[in-house]
């Protein structure tokens, strides 16, 4: 089975207003994680990762957080804007497996004007 | 100048026929990937190649062929096209430290 997932399929958010994205994971032994970003017709698109071994990472608008007692990490963005709306995806990389990237299963976000 | 080109950006086809879907990158990454996207926009790993050596080979039908003839290119062929084949096609390439980068895709429609 899939060691990624997402909670919630779709996000509708009001344009200024914060979005928190969610996702949970389940094999230890991965060695970061990546958010990502993909817009219509697009691929995905690097937006922030964190290390296994760290709590918080912050970006421009960005900061995604990682609770590995629970195998969960959510993605923050701040003062969401028209241009955030999207499918994002968490991903894991496990070096051992050959850096294999492994996706979960994506949120859409709409920001309402 | 696009990091990560894959051609054509759309293709349709009949069942049965084959086809290929090709991609180049120019950021001197080592190591190539395949990945598919079906219609509930769920990504999965395909193929990957380092210096075109195959290194993943996830449990994909043998009628998909990956070749790389240089670690600049891996293009996917595939064989006896099937109704279920119908999705997007993503080219990555990835440095290690470096993050994997995304071609803008391939939708293949398979009628």
């Amino acid at each position: 089975g899939e060691s990624v997932g997402l909670h919630l399929p779709t996000l509708s958010v009001q344009e200024g207003d914060n979005s928190i994205i969610n996702c949970a994971y389940s094999n230890s032994a991965s060695d970061y994680f990546i958010w990502y970003k993909q817009e219509s017709g697009k691929g995905p698109q690097f937006i922030i990762d964190i290390r296994s071994n760290m709590d918080k990472r912050q970006g421009q608008r960005v900061t995604v957080l990682l609770n590995k007692t629970v195998k969960h990490l959510s993605l923050q963005i701040a003062a969401t804007q028209p241009g955030d709306s999207a499918v994002y995806f968490c991903a894991e990389i496990i070096k051992a497996a050959g850096n294999k990237l492994t996706f979960g299963g994506g949120t859409r976000v709409l920001v309402k004007p | 100048d696009t990091a990560v080109s894959q051609t054509p950006k759309y293709l349709v086809t009949q069942m049965g026929n084959d086809k290929s879907i090709k991609c180049e990158q120019n950021l001197g990454h080592d190591t190539m990937y395949w990945y598919k996207q079906d219609s509930k926009k769920f990504l999965k790993i395909m193929f990957s190649y380092n210096n075109k050596e195959l290194i993943i080979n996830e449990t994909v039908p043998n009628r998909f062929s990956p070749k790389s003839p240089d670690k600049a290119h891996l293009n996917l062929h595939i064989n006896s096209l099937e109704l279920g084949d119908s999705a997007v096609y993503f080219c990555a390439s990835s440095r290690p430290n470096d993050g994997y980068t995304f071609g803008s895709g391939t939708r293949l429609t398979v009628v």
